[in-house]
């Protein structure tokens, strides 16, 4: 079956501009996360949604980050007012159900570069 | 706080010989633990995961994993390294009872070399 998808695969954009990243979970699981990969800061969590809520929003690293929801299926995490040090590669995760040993399946990530 | 040490950013080893890749946890009560692995270009997928029944747990790929908590370890090993095996290599913990949010260790970068 379909995978988790993510769009795009690759983003350059200059300092300043807002972008937007979407992630498709698999069809039918309930719980989503984001994630961040940095050369200095290795893998981070950043948010995740049970359904269209994200009950905890502390992981986002500023405010000009935010993420979305909607119809418990698609995600899209918005970055407005880029920065270099915004460059990363964004996963994207879903699971079945919210629940701490459920097995996380990965997207192929969205690699952001700001110039 | 939990923390994921992953001990060598690298490891090289000859194939067919044996995989052996550390990680030890900190965290009073013992968590969910997870390797994952990530080849080029690609996210990551789950190798193995350990949720408190069996302490060794068996993944795919032919890898393998150990938990003892009395080292906090959770060390990847394969008896016989494949070309194939080269990657990155992560390792994870989630706390029982929580939202599971993933807490990486810094990976360890495994190379094969004939």
């Amino acid at each position: 079956g379909a995978g988790v998808s993510q769009s795009p695969s690759n983003k350059v954009t200059e300092k300043g501009k807002d972008v937007e990243l979407r992630c498709d979970p698999i069809s039918g699981h309930t719980a989503l996360y984001w994630y961040r990969q940095s050369l200095g800061q290795g893998l981070e969590f950043l948010i995740y949604f049970q359904g269209n809520s994200a009950p905890d929003k502390s992981g986002l690293p500023s405010d000009r980050f935010s993420a979305e929801r909607t119809g418990g299926s698609v995600s899209t995490l918005t970055i407005q007012r880029t920065q270099q040090e915004d460059s990363a590669v964004y996963l994207c995760a879903s699971s079945l159900v919210l629940r701490a040993a459920d097995t996380q399946y990965f997207g192929p990530g969205t690699r952001l570069t700001v110039l | 706080a939990q923390s994921v040490t992953q001990l060598g950013s690298h490891v090289s080893v000859s194939e067919g010989a044996l995989v052996l890749l550390r990680c030890n946890y900190s965290s009073s009560v013992p968590p969910y633990l997870f390797w994952y692995v990530q080849y080029p270009n690609q996210g990551l997928q789950l190798l193995l995961k350990y949720t408190s029944a069996a302490t060794l747990v068996k993944g795919i790929n032919g890898f393998e994993a150990e938990f003892k908590k009395s080292e906090t370890s959770f060390h990847l090993t394969k008896p016989s390294a494949h070309m194939s095996d080269a990657a990155e290599y992560f390792c994870a913990v989630s706390e029982p009872g929580g939202y599971n949010k993933l807490i990486f260790g810094a990976g360890t970068r495994l190379a094969v070399h004939p």
